[in-house]
C-alpha cells in the first residue's frame, strides 16, 4: 500500500530552536499534503495545507511565520517550527494523497517536545 | 451541531466479539468515507474506505455508509487483543485535495 514517511519521529530541543520535520510519499507523487497537530486523547487538526509548487493554506489561527511549510517536490513536504517554546509541543502528523485523488495516507507523526 | 459525531468511548469487549463503532455527520455533500486506526503515538493507518453509499468488507473488517441517514459503521468480527486502538472515522466532500472532516476517536479495548 502506499506509504508516507514522516521524520524525525521524535524531538527534544530547547526553546528558541527551530525545528524541521520531513514528510515524504515513497511510493507515489502527491501534489497535495495536509499537516496536522495532535493534542493527547484529541483528534487531528488541520494546521495546513501544502500544495506542490504554491504556497501553503494555513487554517484559521495557525501563524504562517511559525509554522514555515515547503512543498518543493511532488515527494517532499516540509514543516519548519520557527523558534519553538513549549507550547508548541505537540504530535504533528502529516497525510499525501496520489494524484489529489482519496484516500489521504499518514506518516507516523513526529512527537515534539519543547523544554 | 458538530460536522462528524464519534462516541469516544472507551468502549471494552472480551476477544472474539463482534465491535460497531458509528458515525454520524451533517454535512450532506460529504462523499468520501474514510476509517482509519490509530495506535498510541502513531499516525492514523487506513482502514477502510468507501465512496458513497453502501458495504465495503475487508477480512475481519465491514465498512457500511448511508448517506440517506447520515451514518456511517465500522464492524469488527472475531475482535483481537491487537484491534485495541483508536479509531477515527473521517469523510471529505471532494477528492485527494480536499481536506478531511475527522471524528474524535472511539478508543477501543479488546480484552484476551
Amino acid at each position: 500500500g502506499a506509504v508516507v514517511s514522516q521524520h524525525p519521529s521524535r524531538v527534544i530541543c530547547k526553546s528558541g530552536t527551530s525545528v524541521k520535520i520531513e514528510c515524504r510519499s515513497l511510493d507515489f507523487q502527491a501534489t497535495t499534503m495536509f499537516w496536522y497537530r495532535q493534542f493527547p486523547k484529541q483528534s487531528l487538526m488541520l494546521m495546513a495545507t501544502s500544495n506542490e509548487g504554491s504556497k501553503a493554506t494555513y487554517e484559521q489561527g495557525v501563524e504562517k511565520d511559525k509554522f514555515l511549510i515547503n512543498h518543493a517536490s511532488l515527494t517532499l513536504s516540509t514543516l519548519t517550527v520557527t523558534s519553538a517554546h513549549p507550547e508548541d509541543s505537540s504530535f504533528y502528523i502529516c497525510s499525501a494523497s496520489y494524484a489529489g485523488r482519496q484516500p489521504q495516507h499518514f506518516g507516523d507523526g513526529t512527537r515534539l517536545s519543547i523544554l | 451541531q458538530k460536522e462528524v459525531e464519534q462516541d469516544p468511548g472507551p468502549l471494552s469487549v472480551p476477544e472474539g466479539a463482534i465491535v460497531s463503532l458509528n458515525c454520524t455527520y451533517s454535512n450532506s455533500a460529504f462523499q468520501y468515507f474514510m476509517w482509519y486506526r490509530q495506535y498510541s503515538r502513531k499516525g492514523p493507518e487506513l482502514l477502510m474506505y468507501t465512496y458513497s453509499s453502501g458495504n465495503k468488507e475487508d477480512g475481519r473488517f465491514t465498512a457500511q455508509v448511508d448517506k440517506s441517514s447520515k451514518y456511517i459503521s465500522l464492524f469488527i468480527r472475531d475482535s483481537q487483543p491487537s484491534d485495541s486502538a483508536t479509531y477515527l472515522c473521517a469523510m471529505s466532500a471532494g477528492a485527494g485535495s480536499y481536506q478531511l472532516t475527522f471524528g474524535k476517536g472511539t478508543k477501543l479495548s479488546v480484552i484476551p
